[in-house]
């Protein structure tokens, strides 16, 4: 069974830094692609960035919301997608998920998700 | 960046009802969308890809048809458990993977 399970989340200041984790298990994570979104309270979905299999180049897209403060990364050895997050705004409060893809072409469906995990930035 | 406008952002409708929900991207994506169906308080779900494919597992009366610009999603009877909020999303990974506004389904 296909199981994401976010982790990480927390009360922080703004301005300070957090990381968030994604260890994934049920299938073999190396072969495949990542992405990180998260929502707002009462907001809609957001895109952060995504990662794609080293198969793949292992190449890096982040929204340009978020260029320059967030990073994802992928540890293929323990299953693990990594969301580091840094310069952190009350705007950055949301519930962040991470989802698999499964690439078709050039094209990527999010086909398992995980249950989210809620950053919330406040003084 | 591709902007997605979905139309309308909420709807009110019977069970058994027909119901449509347009994705409208303000440049060309061929068939590169997808649709999510968010339940309160849950994780979205995939529901649709490559425009009209319908997920494994999902309900036959949820489809999808369009290309280009212009997308929809047709649920051809509403059911209760319906009642959510759905998402277009944009799945051409050389692009912003950028979602429309969401579409909020509720049951009269």
């Amino acid at each position: 069974e296909v199981q994401l399970v976010e982790s990480g989340g927390a009360l922080v200041q703004p301005g300070r830094s957090l990381r968030l984790s994604c260890t994934a298990s049920g299938f073999t994570f190396g072969d495949f692609p990542m992405s990180w979104f998260r929502q707002a309270p009462g907001k809609g979905l957001e895109w952060i960035g995504f990662i794609r299999s080293e198969a793949y180049g292992g190449t890096i897209q982040h929204a340009a919301s978020v260029k320059g403060r967030f990073t994802i990364s992928r540890d293929d050895s323990k299953s693990i997608a990594y969301l580091q997050m840094n310069s952190l705004k009350a705007e950055d409060t949301a519930v962040y998920f991470c989802a698999r893809g499964d690439v078709v072409g050039v094209s990527c469906r999010f086909d398992y998700w995980g249950q989210g995990t809620l950053v919330t930035v406040s003084p | 960046d591709i902007q997605l406008t979905q139309s309308p952002s909420f709807l009110s409708a019977s069970v058994g009802d027909r119901v449509t929900i347009t994705c409208r991207a303000s440049q060309g994506i061929s068939s590169y969308l997808a649709w999510y169906q968010q339940k309160p308080g849950k994780v979205p779900k995939l529901l649709i890809y490559a425009a009209s494919t319908l997920q494994s597992g999902v309900p036959s009366r949820f489809s999808g048809s369009g290309s280009g610009t212009e997308f929809s999603l047709t649920i051809s009877s509403l059911q209760p458990e319906d009642l959510a909020t759905y998402y277009c999303q944009q799945i051409n990974t050389f692009l912003p993977l950028t979602f429309g506004g969401g579409t909020k389904v509720e049951i009269k």
